[in-house]
């Protein structure tokens, strides 16, 4: 499978402060990367779709001052989370468009926001 | 209705059995399917895609999807306690959608 990483793998933060969470793609070029965040015994939900040098779509119901998406090169895209309060608390993933079918996605980063 | 339906479990199967998880999708319009395994604090990992009518098999693992029902199961053969996850269904890309919409999951649990 592909090889994605993340960094942090878990931070705690203060109320009020942002966060950035770093997706990099270690062994291809992803144009298109998708951010999905988990709540604690729910399912992966897609918040943004971030594209290689243009503006990211977020979904419903998804703030985009509040998640600010970055992808600024192919192998870097950043999702910040700005002014987090404790209900942004969450596991946040990032899984990128390959050109085969699969979707492949990173090792996740743990936010707690206290 | 849900894009995805699955049974949240746990489903509780002894060491060496066969478990088995089910997933019902809306969209007839869905041609693939996903099978990601999750275990507790990590990300999904992909153990199946499926995208012809019948079984697919890999390992103990054995996807069967059945368009005409719209229905998609996951068989894992002799399993183990180290199967013990949860395990999240997916309709595969579509024109236009590339992300995945994953069902809620379903806890399965191996007892030694």
């Amino acid at each position: 499978g592909a090889v994605v990483s993340q960094h942090p793998s878990w931070v705690i933060c203060k109320s009020g402060t942002s966060v950035k969470i770093e997706c990099r793609s270690l062994d291809f070029q992803a144009t298109t990367m998708f951010w999905y965040r988990q709540f604690p015994k729910q399912s992966l939900m897609l918040m943004a779709t971030s594209n290689e040098g243009s503006k990211a779509t977020y979904e419903q119901g998804v703030e985009k001052d509040k998640f600010l998406i970055n992808h600024a090169s192919l192998t870097l895209s950043t999702l910040t989370v700005t002014s987090a309060h404790p209900e942004d608390s969450s596991f946040y993933i990032c899984s990128p468009i390959l050109p085969s079918y699969e979707q492949y996605f990173g090792p996740g980063t743990r936010l707690t926001v206290t | 209705q849900k894009e995805v339906e699955q049974n949240s479990g746990p489903l509780s199967v002894p060491e060496g059995a066969i478990a088995s998880l089910n997933c019902t999708y809306s969209d007839r319009g869905s041609q693939s399917f996903f099978w990601y395994r999750q275990y507790s604090g990590k990300s999904p990992e992909l153990i199946m895609f499926i995208y012809s009518n019948g079984d697919k098999e890999d390992g103990r693992f054995t996807a069967q999807l059945n368009k005409a029902s719209q229905y998609v199961s996951l068989l894992i053969r002799d399993s183990q306690p180290s199967d013990s996850a949860t395990y999240l269904c997916a309709p595969g890309p579509r024109p236009g959608r590339r992300a995945l919409t994953f069902g809620s999951g379903t806890r399965l649990q191996v007892q030694p």
